[in-house]
């Protein structure tokens, strides 16, 4: 495709739930990263993958947060167990190579955690 | 540490004025930088990616430029109109340990053009 989609545009879940996200990036795009969007301008980094390997994991709370970006597949962030502060938008982006190179971004998923 | 911050945090302007954004940036390794619009809501949306080794980038009636040296860039959008009301984001390509290549967002400058 020629824009990163994300689905679902919305998600609720109640306190404990699992939240699972998704990510299809630019068709020829071997770098796709995610970010959460927690205060109005604040974008937090989460992970990285150069095709469907982990390439920085550094911004991960690994207890409950994983990610995977397999072969033919869209890539995935799941949620375990949300809480309260996990509620904010996650975004993911797409570059066709990890240097240099323009990062576009999705529209984003919005999760609500209640 | 890396840290990105966008002076103003919000701007407001009549319609037609030109007008300036900054990003100042502590660390000048970066590969890029990257402005992006966001409207309330809405995702980003790139407008214009400026390579390390470059000074400027052009599209449209924006116009961005990079002093890496001294760690700013600034985002210019000449004759303004209320569709450009939104928030504008720099961003910056940093990589550690010769490994990584994550952005580095700024505070944002939140615009309103005045019809």
């Amino acid at each position: 495709g020629e824009e990163v989609a994300q689905t679902p545009k919305h998600l609720v879940r109640g306190e404990g739930q699992k939240a699972k996200l998704y990510c299809a990036p630019i068709k020829g795009h071997s770098y796709v990263f995610w970010y959460q969007q927690v205060l109005k301008n604040e974008f937090k980094f989460l992970i990285s993958f150069q095709n469907e390997n982990v390439f920085d994991e550094t911004g991960m709370p690994k207890e409950r947060f994983s990610a995977k970006c397999l072969p033919n597949s869209p890539c995935s962030l799941e949620i375990q167990a949300t809480k309260l502060e996990d509620s904010a938008v996650y975004f993911c982006a797409s570059s066709r190579d990890r240097l240099n190179t323009e990062a576009f971004f999705g529209q984003g998923t919005r999760l609500t955690v209640v | 540490k890396q840290e990105v911050t966008q002076i103003p945090a919000a701007l407001s302007v009549p319609e037609g004025e030109n007008l300036v954004l900054n990003c100042s940036f502590t660390d000048s390794a970066i590969y890029n930088l990257q402005w992006f619009r966001q409207d309330p809501g809405k995702g980003l949306t790139s407008l214009l990616l400026i390579q390390s080794s470059q000074r400027e980038q052009t599209s449209g009636r924006l116009n961005a430029s990079l002093d890496k040296s001294s760690g700013r860039s600034t985002l210019y959008i000449a004759a303004s109109q209320p569709g450009d009301s939104a928030t504008y984001l720099c961003a910056v390509a940093i990589v550690y340990g010769g490994a990584t290549n994550k952005l580095i967002f700024g505070t944002g400058t939140l615009l309103a053009v005045q019809p």
